[in-house]
């Protein structure tokens, strides 16, 4: 299975910051990278897809970046409502596998 | 608006076999350009996919839970449907069904997700 490491696992930052989450993989997986935002008791929201194309009504100040193994989501001015728990994900290869998550916290 | 809604017992016995249905609207189950899935999340970890069903019945499962799952499709009451047997403590999770997208040229990617269902294995 391909592994998928993020770091960090938590951050804190204020509103206005530009904050960036960085995703690993175990191997290369070309741009089949998504990105979620889950906030606490929701379902997942998908925000990104083959690394950098945002999904339809994502805000544009989110963006994704990358190739191989190396892989980027940038939040560029964090608002109230982007405090959650972030997941990357590889759909490269089966089983698709996840990151841990970070989790965005109010500093 | 595509909308998934799970649905099923909350609470099942070890040994027993968890069985999940996720009610598709807004869009057609028939989709040759959709898969439909589960994802699971045990209480304060991460997402483990499970496997997904192609409107014609074709499926892909996780070799790590494929043993015990069955994912089926049911196109006439727009119904996707998770079984997965031998049921442990271990399989405590909130369950999600969502879409996959299968674009022209690319790899399915998933776009939408239900709100979930927690399943408690419990005697």
């Amino acid at each position: 299975d391909i592994q998928m490491t993020q770091s960090p696992l938590s951050l804190s930052a204020s509103v206005g910051d530009r904050v960036t989450i960085t995703c690993r993989a175990s191997q290369g997986i070309r741009n089949y990278v998504a990105w979620f935002q889950q906030k606490p008791g929701k379902a997942p929201k998908s925000l990104i897809f083959s690394a950098s194309r945002l999904q339809a009504g994502v805000p544009s100040r989110f963006s994704g970046g990358g190739s191989g193994t190396d892989f980027t989501l940038t939040i560029s001015g964090l608002q109230p409502d982007d405090f959650a728990t972030y997941y990357c994900q590889q759909y490269y290869s089966f089983p698709w596998t996840f990151g841990q998550g970070t989790k965005v916290e109010f500093k | 608006q595509v909308q998934l809604q799970e649905s099923g017992p909350g609470l099942v016995k070890p040994s027993e076999t968890l069985s999940l249905t996720c009610t598709v609207s807004g869009a057609s189950i028939n989709s040759r350009s959709h898969y439909w899935t589960w994802i699971r999340q045990p209480p304060g970890k991460g997402l483990e996919w499970i496997g997904y069903v192609y409107y014609s019945g074709t499926t892909n499962y996780n070799p790590s839970l494929k043993s015990r799952v069955t994912i089926s499709v049911d196109t006439s009451t727009q119904h996707f449907s998770l079984s997965l047997r031998s049921m442990t403590a271990a399989d405590t999770a909130m369950y999600y069904c969502a879409r996959v997208l299968q674009p022209k040229w690319e790899l399915p990617y998933l776009d939408f997700w239900g709100q979930g269902i927690l399943v408690t294995v419990s005697s």
